[in-house]
Formats: structure tokens, C-alpha cells, sequence
């Protein structure tokens, strides 16, 4: 498969505690975003990279959420000291560039207890 | 600030009635439009786009969507419907220096 992949897929911890999440892109592309979802919305952005260059960040984003693609090719996502509001789909997509069409993992469910 | 509004949550139609799904965004400037497709148990999937040209856009499997500058819309359309449109339907509009803003989503169910 030379999708995206993303893992885990599913991830329960306890409020408090950190994640991390991993993305795989598809090989050629440099341009990487991750998206957050919750029940009955849309996908709300949260931060991209070209290569290895974050670009932006949500300005809704907390500072217990940072991300990470250090050479350009995998990105993770980490948050800390989670709490119960961060359970969610937390989405990643790569594209070849700005307006191309992006391609989208399965996602990670997070469920904070 | 910006916003994309898709105005029915759940849509249930049978098969072979014809479909369109509203999409309406705030905006006033130069933007790119698209609609994604999420089937059950399946990763999102652009279905169509447009950027510019002819309103009028044509995606995969029979879609197609209407770009109306003055209403601010971008409704999706098929003609007839098959059980294996059932999926969820994203508006999504990206506006000149800002990322993709994104629907809440329309749940389209098709009964055989």
C-alpha cells in the first residue's frame, strides 16, 4: 500500500498523560498536515510542513500539542498532559504541493478516559 | 472569519433519485473549492475541485458540482444515485493565504 498510513489507529490513555502519534506520507510528497476531527464536524487543521519546515500552526492549537518532521519524511504528533477534551480523529494528509489534491490517512482515534 | 456551511446533516434518498448536496462558504475573495467523499470504513477522498475556468466541474463516479459566484455556493449534484454513493460528503474552501476551511459534513444514505 503507498498511501498514507497512520498509527496507531486507535489509541485509550488516561487523562494527564502524553501520546504520540506517526504519519507516514506518501513518499513524494513534501507537504504534510494534520487535522484533528470530532463527532458531526469536519476535519479542523492544525498544523502543516513542507519537507521538513513547519509553516503554520493553528492559532487554536494549545502549546501541549507540537509536531515534528525531521527529515522531511514521517511526521509525529504529540500531546501532553491530554485531557478529555483532546479525544478525537486526529487526521494526517500529504500533497505534492499547495492545491493539489491532499491524500488522507485512516486517522488515529484518541480517547481520553 | 471564515466558514463553510453544508445545510442538511443527513440525506436519505433511494436509488437512482437525484442528489444535491449544498454548499455554502463566506468569503469574498478568490477561492478553491472542493468536495471530499469518506465511504464506510474508508480514508477521505477528493471527489472533485475547482479552481478556475468553467464553472461547471465534473469529478469521478457521476459528480459533478456548480460554482455560483454571486450565491457563494458550490452544490454537489449526481443524477442518479447508486447504494454505493452512501458516504459522508465534505465542502471544503480554501481562500487565497489561508488553509483548507471544512464543512461539518453531509451523511448521504442510499437505500437499495
Amino acid at each position: 500500500d503507498t498511501g498514507v498510513s497512520q498509527d496507531p489507529r486507535h489509541k485509550i490513555t488516561k487523562r494527564g498523560q502524553n501520546v504520540t502519534f506517526r504519519c507516514d506520507p506518501i513518499s513524494e510528497h513534501n507537504r504534510l498536515y494534520w487535522y484533528r476531527q470530532t463527532l458531526g464536524q469536519g476535519p479542523e487543521f492544525l498544523t502543516y510542513f513542507q519537507n521538513e519546515a513547519q509553516l503554520e500552526k493553528s492559532r487554536l492549537l494549545s502549546d501541549r500539542f507540537s509536531a515534528e518532521r525531521p527529515k522531511g519524511s514521517f511526521s509525529t504528533l504529540e500531546i501532553q498532559r491530554t485531557e478529555q477534551g483532546d479525544s478525537a480523529m486526529y487526521l494526517c494528509a500529504s500533497s505534492l504541493g499547495r492545491g493539489e489534491k491532499l491524500f488522507f490517512g485512516s486517522g488515529t482515534q484518541l480517547s481520553v478516559l | 472569519a471564515q466558514s463553510v456551511s453544508q445545510h442538511n446533516h443527513h440525506v436519505i434518498l433511494s436509488e437512482a433519485a437525484s442528489l444535491e448536496l449544498g454548499c455554502n462558504y463566506s468569503y469574498g475573495g478568490t477561492v478553491n473549492l472542493f468536495w471530499y467523499v469518506q465511504y464506510p470504513g474508508q480514508h477521505l477522498q477528493l471527489l472533485l475541485k475547482y479552481f478556475s475556468g468553467d464553472p461547471l466541474v465534473k469529478g469521478i463516479k457521476g459528480f459533478e458540482a456548480e460554482f455560483i459566484k454571486s450565491k457563494f455556493s458550490f452544490n454537489l449534484r449526481k443524477p442518479s444515485v447508486q447504494w454505493s454513493d452512501t458516504a459522508e460528503y465534505f465542502c471544503a474552501v480554501r481562500a487565497q493565504h489561508y488553509q483548507l476551511i471544512w464543512g461539518a459534513g453531509t451523511k448521504l444514505i442510499i437505500k437499495p
